[in-house]
């Protein structure tokens, strides 16, 4: 079975420093990973997939099949980066969601 | 991004009663949608894939006569809460994927129903 666990349920860091948030997940297959935000009264979003490779505001995820990890970091915290961050499983159409980091970033 | 609402946003209603939450795709087609129940605090889990002109699948353990799941169009799915109670009380949230542009595959969340049964 799938699963997705998010160690922190709450992070916390000043403006400036340096953000990780861990993700370990156990699949059998060929896992396909996503990190999702939330921002304070708005909808669940999309920040970023391991396929892409990409890095949005400021935040990358590197995918490490050895130790089943999909953390995601960012070098210098902002304000504005607080928020409650999933990180996500798919198998096929069907996503499986860690319980959530809520990130705090203090000025 | 492509844009899915959910209506309404809050509900309370009493035990016994049926409610009904509807999810739509405003600006795209969705021939799959998908509905996940948070309690608070915790994860988001998948309750059930909606697929457009046929059954929707379930996942283990939640009841399909419970939770009627109807997806009559490619832009509307609804979840129909039938006889309420008070342990159905949660946040519920849908989910549909683009299948054009720019964000083809990507997955869309509407803002969420909060559900209270009295």
């Amino acid at each position: 079975a799938q699963r997705v666990t998010q160690p922190e349920k709450l992070l916390s860091v000043f403006k400036g420093a340096p953000v990780e948030l861990k993700c370990n997940y156990s699949y059998s297959g060929s896992p396909e990973l996503f990190w999702y935000v939330q921002y304070s009264r708005q909808r669940l979003q999309l920040l970023l997939r391991h396929i892409s490779r990409e890095s949005i505001k400021g935040f990358t995820a590197d995918l490490n099949k050895g130790e089943t990890s999909f953390h995601l970091k960012k070098p210098f915290a902002q304000e504005e980066d607080s928020a409650m961050y999933y990180c996500a499983l798919s198998r096929g159409s069907r996503l499986t969601f860690g319980e959530g980091t809520q990130l705090t970033v203090n000025p | 991004g492509a844009v899915v609402s959910q209506h309404p946003s809050r509900v309370i209603c009493k035990s016994g009663t049926s409610v009904k939450i509807e999810c739509r795709s405003l600006d795209f087609q969705a021939t799959t949608m998908f509905w996940y129940r948070q309690f608070p605090k915790k994860s988001l889990m998948l309750m059930a894939t909606s697929n457009e002109g046929s059954k929707a699948t379930y996942e283990q353990g939640v009841e399909k006569d419970k939770f009627l799941i109807n997806h009559a169009s490619l832009t509307l799915s609804t979840l129909t809460v039938t006889s309420a109670h008070p342990e159905d009380s949660s946040f519920y949230i849908c989910s549909a994927r683009s299948t054009g542009g720019r964000s083809t595959g990507e997955l869309f969340f509407g803002e969420g129903s909060r559900l209270t049964v009295l």
